[in-house]
């Protein structure tokens, strides 16, 4: 599986939109990129996952980088309700396991 | 709300013991996929259940077994507990292709080993 990188932890501005890294150099051609959340002690949260096209969806914006190599979860307006561990995974189908690294850690402050 | 639920939330056992935890998947969903998180760390992969079989296992001892059964419930069973099988459990459904291969997960069981 291909790794990736993630900051251990960031804080952000409740009501700021937040942006968070993570860099995947080694992506192949057929590796999504999927973003996870897990709210303290909680079962993880599936957010979003794109190829190589920017997606978005009603919690986040993907920005996945021409290269494939690095991409940007982008929460619009953040709440106190994201502070989360977020975890950026690299998935092709057909792998059956999702590879969590320590993922990062996201505050949001008031 | 993902739809998948485990039992029970929380569990106490001894070093030596048995325990069985329990899984529920989403309708509609097929596979099933167990992950232990100790705390402070990522969830790691233990195996997936497709079909009724073992669909791919990660670096766990054997007494670490499961079952999936016709509903696509699955069990999840571990053998002479250790202490530091003390950790959350977390499982996840899915089907397989494409799109819908999106693990969503459960709440988790959370194993307390003394």
């Amino acid at each position: 599986d291909a790794k990736t990188t993630q900051p251990p932890s960031m804080d952000c501005a409740e009501g700021r939109a937040a942006n968070l890294p993570c860099n995947h150099s080694t992506i192949s051609g057929n590796e999504y990129v999927y973003w996870y959340r897990q709210i303290h002690s909680q079962g993880p949260q599936y957010i979003i996952h794109g190829l190589k096209n920017n997606e978005t969806n009603e919690m986040a914006s993907l920005i996945i980088t021409e290269d494939r190599k690095s991409s940007t979860l982008i929460l619009p307006h953040a709440t106190l309700r994201d502070t989360a561990v977020y975890y950026c995974i690299v998935y092709f189908y057909g792998n059956n396991r999702l590879a969590f690294g320590k993922g990062n850690q996201v505050v949001v402050i008031p | 709300e993902t739809g998948v639920t485990q039992s029970p939330t929380h569990l106490i056992k001894t070093r030596g013991q048995q325990v069985t935890l329990r899984c529920s998947s989403q309708s509609g969903h097929n596979t099933v996929s167990w992950y232990q998180q100790a705390l402070g760390q990522g969830p790691q992969f233990i195996f997936q259940y497709y079909r009724e079989e073992e669909n791919g296992r990660g670096n766990f001892p054997p007494r670490f077994s499961g079952l999936q059964f016709p509903n696509y419930s699955s069990e999840l069973n571990v053998n002479a507990l250790e202490l530091d099988d003390s950790a959350l459990y977390l499982c996840a459904s899915s089907t397989p292709g494409g799109q819908q291969e999106t693990q969503y997960f459960g709440p988790g069981t959370r194993l307390l080993v003394l």
